[in-house]
């Protein structure tokens, strides 16, 4: 198992301003997942960050609007840029901790964002 | 896109009956997993079902899998206010030839359970 925390846990920004996401893991990782859960909404996922290579993003997210950064193998950052309500969602992080043999991935308690 | 439909969307009981839910999928799968999330917060794992199985039991939980019809469910037995909380299938594709999973959601059922 993996105990992962995120800062912030929440936060109220205003439109056009820009938020950074950390995720801290207590093991090692290679994988890193980031997703949004819109109000009332299931989880999707952002991108995958493996440490040392660029973030894989998922169709309909991009770079410019949601940069990652995967210094080392137990740290991410997730940054929402630029942003609009429409972005007012909670983002969490999860990992695969080395040796899952079936891909459970454990998760962050999440941030919830509001973007007024 | 979200590949998982989940049935039904709000399941609301009495402490000490069962609760189904009900997941269907829509391509081939590695294996699917049930993530429960409390209040809007982290999810947590509950059970994973690999898609060579049929059955599995975890304490009060009982999953299923019926890949001809790409479905699954999870059984709740003697529930417990405590159980109150979001339940979400998760299917895992390995894409691309990679070892690692992504997790597709379903669209996750609000079971409240009542004292």
């Amino acid at each position: 198992s993996a105990v992962i925390s995120q800062k912030p846990s929440r936060d109220i920004c205003q439109r056009g301003t820009s938020l950074t996401i950390q995720c801290q893991v207590d093991s090692q990782v290679t994988m890193m997942f980031w997703y949004r859960q819109q109000p009332g909404q299931s989880l999707t996922l952002i991108a995958t960050a493996n440490q040392g290579s660029e973030a894989t993003y998922e169709s309909g997210f991009v770079i410019d609007k949601f940069p990652i950064s995967r210094p080392n193998l137990t740290f991410s950052t997730l940054t929402v840029s630029n942003m609009s309500p429409e972005d007012s969602s909670i983002y969490l992080c999860s990992v695969e901790p080395r040796g899952m043999t079936y891909n459970e991935q454990f998760f962050g308690p999440g941030t919830r964002l509001t973007v007024l | 896109s979200q590949q998982g439909e989940e049935d039904p969307q709000a399941l609301s009981i009495q402490e000490g009956e069962n609760a189904t839910m009900n997941c269907s999928y829509k391509t081939s799968i590695n294996n699917l997993q049930w993530y429960r999330q409390n209040s809007g917060r982290g999810l947590v794992h509950l059970i994973l079902i690999r898609s060579n199985e049929r059955e599995k039991h975890s304490g009060r939980l009982r999953v299923t899998l019926d890949t001809s019809k790409k479905s699954s469910s999870l059984l709740i037995t003697a529930s417990r206010a405590a159980d109150t909380a979001s339940y979400f299938c998760a299917t895992v594709h390995h894409a691309g030839g990679t070892s690692y999973g992504k997790l597709t959601f379903g669209q996750g059922t609000i079971l409240t359970v009542h004292p």
